[in-house]
């Protein structure tokens, strides 16, 4: 069975850079033809879809987030990231990371907060 | 962006109730929509892809309908399990984006 377990920083301060890693268990991300990605939810708010990354490298992005915004894959380690730079108060959210079979997220880890504060 | 709005944000229900709940597009998906359920604390779960694939696992008292713009999830007979939120997403065009939810809650 699939799993998907964030890790990374519970605190990050303002203008610095949000780092978490997704570790996947129970299959190869370089096996599997689907999309590695990021959704967020602020606290007591809905979702956000940030991006993904297909197994080969190809990264698509929310524009509202694309330039502040890095999705990454290590394929030796199974794992995938995220790098979010220039923080603020508005990034302060539980973030999800996410396979996707065919775009619609199936698997999905059990969120990591995220609370961007000095 | 396709904007995604739900109805209603919030509906009260008693267990037993048949319970519909709403998504609209703010342009047409197709049939590229998929609902989630979502309980305090937890990552949401998959219920239904496709607008009416109703995901491996998930009770068939869940049922999907709808294409285009205008779209329903259906719970037949509402079961204590159920109390939670349910968002809908479209995955037609990036960015994905989600309904802003409707928190079913008990009567």
């Amino acid at each position: 069975q699939l799993q998907l377990q964030e890790s990374g920083p519970g605190l990050v301060k303002p203008s610095e850079t949000l780092s978490l890693t997704c570790t996947v268990s129970g299959g190869a991300i370089s096996s599997s033809s689907s999309y590695w990605g990021w959704i967020r939810q602020p606290p007591g708010k809905g979702l956000e879809w940030i991006g993904h990354i297909y197994y080969s490298g190809s990264t698509y992005y929310n524009p509202s987030l694309k330039s502040r915004l890095i999705i990454s894959v290590d394929t030796s380690k199974n794992q995938f990231s995220l790098n979010l730079s220039s923080v603020t108060a508005a990034d302060t959210a539980v973030y999800f990371c996410t396979m996707a079979t065919e775009y619609y997220s199936d698997y999905w880890g059990q969120g990591n907060l995220v609370t961007v504060s000095s | 962006d396709i904007q995604m709005t739900q109805s209603p944000s919030t509906l009260s229900a008693s267990v037993g109730d048949r319970v519909t709940i709403t998504c609209r597009a703010s342009q047409s998906v197709s049939s590229w929509l998929a609902w989630y359920q979502q309980k305090p604390g937890k990552a949401p779960k998959l219920l239904i892809y496709k607008a009416s694939s109703l995901q491996s696992g998930v009770p068939s008292r869940f049922s999907g309908s709808g294409s285009g713009t205008e779209f329903t999830l259906t719970i037949s007979s509402l079961q204590p399990d159920d109390f939670a939120s349910y968002y809908c997403q479209q995955y037609n065009s990036y960015p994905f984006t989600f309904g802003p939810g409707t928190k079913v809650d008990i009567k």
